[in-house]
């Protein structure tokens, strides 16, 4: 069985800060991992994702992630917070086969103060 | 990526009636999924949807209370049914594009009185 878990419910940072949001993953085989962000009344947006490829992942609005097998890992990083990234972020994990579900965490709400 | 759009984009109902909820897709994909996300929870899987054949639900999802339509590769339905307070909550249809990647729609925000 697959899961995901994201430590606390809220992080908050200033404008310019570090934001880091922490992801641990449980699977039985190398999954795929993906880290979505859900603004106020919108629907869910690929923000990025690991296929088994690069390690170091890039994805949109200056977010990054590093997956770790070793640590079972897989953080969402971005050096410089902005007011606009305040949301909610979920990190979802699926395996590598067909029909497989994508399991998601239950998301972490990202505050960012002036 | 793909461009989901859904109706209604939300809704205010009374319990015991019945809601549609639809989804399109601006291409043809194979699968297409619908969530449910309760207030301030995760997203739990309804049920998966294939064309030409029935849908797929999840263990606690039972097709009476959730009947899913799927007539061709870019639209899909999904009714609550009988509804109560406790299903109020946003609802989301989603497609798997790019391999082993899911795209989501909207969502469509649903409030039962």
């Amino acid at each position: 069985a697959q899961s995901v878990t994201q430590l606390g419910s809220h992080v908050s940072v200033s404008e310019g800060a570090l934001v880091l949001l922490r992801c641990n993953y449980s699977s039985s085989v190398p999954p795929y991992l993906f880290w979505y962000v859900q603004y106020p009344n919108q629907g869910l947006q690929l923000l990025l994702k690991y296929t088994s490829a690069a390690t170091l992942v890039k994805g949109i609005n200056g977010f990054e992630a590093e997956f770790k097998k070793s640590e079972t890992s897989f953080h969402l990083t971005k050096p410089s917070a902005h007011m606009s990234d305040a949301a909610e972020y979920f990190c979802a994990v699926r395996h590598t086969g067909a029909n497989s579900k994508l399991t998601f965490g239950k998301g972490i709400t990202l505050s960012v103060r002036p | 990526s793909a461009v989901i759009s859904q109706k209604p984009s939300r809704d205010i109902c009374q319990r015991g009636t019945s809601l549609t909820i639809q989804c399109q897709v601006d291409s043809q994909v194979t699968m297409m999924f619908w969530y449910r996300q309760q207030p301030g929870q995760s997203l739990t899987l309804i049920a998966t949807a294939n064309q030409g054949s029935e849908a797929t639900y999840e263990s606690g999802f039972v097709i009476d209370k959730f009947p899913i339509s799927r007539p061709n590769l870019t639209f899909s339905t999904l009714t609550v049914s009988n509804m109560s307070p406790e299903d109020s909550s946003i609802y989301l249809c989603s497609v798997e594009r790019v391999p082993e990647t899911q795209y989501f729609g909207p969502g469509t925000r649903l409030l039962v009185l």
